[in-house]
């Protein structure tokens, strides 16, 4: 059964600390991993779609990276707006849409 | 381009009764998902449409089902609620091929008394 573990829970940080959140999975043929960001009481908003070991996007203050085993979120100098979940799925593939989630990262920066 | 929208955003119900959501998916889009969320559990899914035919199906009771129609909105259905059905309920939405990315809807909060 495809598994995704996300750490830390949550994480405190000043007004532009960087930092890295981590996302490891275990799935049988990953066709892609996925980075959302969740406010309280809305739906997850699409940040990032991850394809292959190696691959890195970026966006705005957040980088995104893949290993064959897992996947770092790279927050750089982060502001208060920044504050979110932050959840990680992976998706098998076509004729399977499904998406397995971790459980999130609950991130708060402090101004 | 408007995004995925969902009816309605709250509701409140007692143990026993039924509830039927909806979702209308992002327009292009063929293959809509359902989750349920709630904090002890996280994001579970709960089935997935493509071109009115169920495709993938989570570990979920009977009581839980859903339909799509021709054009692509769909519903869910819960029969005879329990007081854990209660939670947030989101739809996601996607061209249906393979690797794309599915966005979501802002969901229905559902409180079950």
């Amino acid at each position: 059964e495809d598994q995704v573990t996300q750490s830390p829970e949550a994480l405190r940080l000043q007004e532009g600390e960087s930092s890295s959140l981590n996302c490891s999975y275990t799935v049988s043929g990953l066709r892609g991993l996925f980075w959302y960001r969740q406010d309280p009481g809305k739906g997850p908003e699409f940040l990032f779609t991850l394809y292959s070991a190696g691959e890195e996007k970026e966006k705005e203050r957040l980088k995104a990276t893949l290993t064959k085993k897992e996947s770092f979120l790279h927050i750089t100098a982060p502001k208060p707006e920044d504050s979110a979940t932050y959840l990680c799925a992976v998706q098998r593939g076509f004729g399977n849409e499904k998406l397995t989630f971790g459980t999130g990262t609950r991130l708060t920066i402090i101004p | 381009k408007a995004g995925v929208t969902q009816t309605p955003r709250y509701l409140i119900k007692t143990r026993g009764q039924q509830v039927t959501l909806s979702c209308s998916p992002i327009s292009g889009h063929r293959s809509v998902s359902w989750y349920q969320q709630t904090p002890g559990q996280g994001l579970q899914f709960l089935f997935e449409y493509f071109s009115e035919t169920q495709r993938n199906k989570g570990n979920f009771p009977g009581r839980f089902s859903g339909r799509q129609f021709s054009n692509s909105r769909s519903e869910m259905n819960v029969s005879t609620l329990e007081l854990g059905d209660s939670a947030l309920y989101l739809c996601a939405s996607s061209r249906g091929a393979t690797q794309e990315t599915q966005y979501f809807g802002p969901g229905t909060r559902l409180l079950v008394l």
